[in-house]
C-alpha cells in the first residue's frame, strides 16, 4: 500500500523559505509525478507543481518564481521549497502521487501538514 | 482553465440522488477530468478519473459523465458516509486547476 507523509515546520516567518518533505513508502518513484497541492480557505485547492522520477519539473506559473522541488530516491522522499513567503502562503500542504499516462489523477495523498506564515 | 462547480451546497437526505455540476471555462478532454471527495480533517480522495472511470474501491453508486465544458458527478443513492465536499479537477492544461467544491449536506 502506497503511503505519503508530509513533514516540516508548522510556522514560518514572512519573507523566509518554507521547506517541506514528503516521505513515500510502498511505491517506486519510477514513472510518476510527485506533486504538491495546498488548500487554504481563501483559495481552495491549488496545485503547486510536481517533479517526475526523471527529474523534470512542472510548476504552477503563478508560483514558479518562488518554487523549487527535488527528489531523493535514496531516502524515499521528495521536497518542496517556497521562498519569500507571505501570509497568503498559509495553508494545509498536501503531497500526492500523480499518475502520468493517458489518464492522470492525484492518488494517493498524504494527510496534509498545516503551515502558518506569521511573525 | 477555471472550473466552476454548482451548486455550492446541496442539502439532501440519505437515499436521495445527488447531481453535481462542474463547468470549465475552456474545453477539457474527457481523459483529463477527475473528481475527489473530501471529509473534514482529511485529504481529498480520488473517486473518478477520465470523466467516467471509478477509482479502485469506489462503489458503483458514484458515476461521472460529460464532455467539453460540462461534467457531472452523480451519486445515485446517498449513504450517510457520502456527506462531504466534492471537487472536480482538470489535467488538460497547466496549471492543473480544481473547482471550488460542492458540499453535500444532510
Amino acid at each position: 500500500q502506497v503511503q505519503l507523509r508530509e513533514s516540516g515546520p508548522g510556522l514560518v516567518k514572512p519573507s523566509e523559505t518554507l521547506s517541506l518533505i514528503c516521505s513515500v513508502s510502498g511505491s517506486s518513484f519510477t514513472s510518476h509525478y510527485w506533486s504538491w497541492i495546498r488548500q487554504s480557505p481563501g483559495k481552495g485547492l491549488e496545485w503547486i507543481g510536481g517533479i517526475h522520477s526523471s527529474g523534470d519539473t512542472d510548476y504552477n506559473p503563478a508560483l514558479q518564481s518562488r518554487v523549487s522541488m527535488s527528489l531523493d530516491t535514496s531516502k524515499n522522499h521528495f521536497s518542496l521549497e517556497l521562498t519569500s513567503v507571505t501570509t497568503a502562503d498559509t495553508a494545509v500542504y498536501f503531497c500526492a502521487r500523480r499518475a502520468s499516462g493517458y489518464f492522470s489523477w492525484f492518488d494517493p495523498w498524504g494527510q496534509g501538514t498545516a503551515v502558518t506564515v506569521s511573525s | 482553465n477555471l472550473l466552476t462547480q454548482s451548486p455550492g451546497t446541496l442539502s439532501l437526505s440519505p437515499g436521495e440522488r445527488a447531481s453535481l455540476s462542474c463547468r470549465a471555462s475552456q474545453s477539457v478532454a474527457t481523459r483529463s477530468l477527475a473528481w475527489y471527495q473530501q471529509k473534514p480533517g482529511q485529504a481529498p480522495r480520488l473517486l473518478i478519473y477520465g470523466t467516467t472511470n471509478r477509482a479502485n474501491g469506489i462503489p458503483d453508486r458514484f458515476s461521472g459523465s460529460g464532455s467539453g465544458t460540462d461534467f457531472t458527478l452523480t451519486i445515485t443513492y446517498l449513504e450517510p458516509e457520502d456527506f462531504a465536499v466534492y471537487y472536480c479537477q482538470q489535467f488538460d492544461s497547466s496549471p492543473y486547476t480544481f473547482g471550488q467544491g460542492t458540499k453535500v449536506e444532510i
